[in-house]
């Protein structure tokens, strides 16, 4: 089974600059979620996705940060304009909305540097 | 805020047991301790999970106390690739959304 696909594994841009990120969840799974993990922290969910809805966004610094799951499959995390701050790996996760764990399984991340 | 306290790190020999301890004096109960964990440079991958009986599975063992106030997550036999941050995350099972990871523990298997 293919696992959570993400692109790209890494970035460098600019403060001010916008930046966007791809996620492909592993083949249905319902539910998506978008992580940012800063250097030395745990991660911390940005948004939770079920199928194409938005359940959770409440992490989301809604002024820079959008998310959007078309046709509720693959993902899309942009950040306008990125700040130093947003430095971070950006993690996708998807889930199967099925027992018996709920277990969310984790893509290779994005590490994203603003400079 | 994470719901759980675990040590910042740990050190483990090659082959030896590693035993890595959470505290969560404050889960309730519906609430299901979950544990995963992070290779370097990959995203977190999960281990195993329980809600008061001890639980085994062909990565690791999970021991709850009788209070359910902290668990212990045992790699029987640690490798060189068991290396990694370890979290331990409490939250109900069927609140899919409340998964808060604190800092973990970072566990380092030696040779």
């Amino acid at each position: 089974e293919a696992g959570v696909a993400q692109s790209p594994r890494y970035k460098i841009i600019e403060k001010r600059q916008s930046v966007a990120f791809w996620c492909n969840p592993i083949s249905g799974h319902a539910t998506l979620y978008w992580y940012q993990q800063i250097l030395g922290q745990g991660p911390k969910l940005l948004i939770q996705f079920q199928n194409n809805g938005v359940v959770d966004d409440s992490q989301l610094p809604k002024d820079r940060f959008s998310a959007e799951r078309l046709k509720g499959v693959d993902s899309t995390l942009k950040i306008q304009p990125a700040k130093l701050e947003d430095s971070a790996v950006y993690l996708c996760a998807s889930s199967p909305w099925t027992e018996p764990a709920y277990e969310q399984y984790f893509g290779p991340g994005t590490r994203l540097t603003v400079t | 805020d994470a719901k759980t306290t675990q040590p910042t790190s740990m050190d483990c020999a090659e082959g030896r047991a590693a035993n890595l301890p959470c505290n969560h004096s404050t889960i309730s109960g519906n609430e299901y301790v979950y544990w995963y964990r992070q290779i370097h440079s990959q995203g977190p991958q999960y281990i195993i999970h329980g809600l008061k009986n001890n639980e085994t599975n062909e990565m690791a063992s999970l021991i709850i106390t009788e209070d359910r106030k902290s668990s212990t997550l045992i790699l029987p036999h640690a490798t060189l690739r068991d290396t990694a941050v370890y979290y331990c995350i409490v939250r109900a099972k069927y609140n899919n959304n409340d998964m808060r990871f604190g800092a973990g523990t970072r566990l380092t298997v030696k040779p």
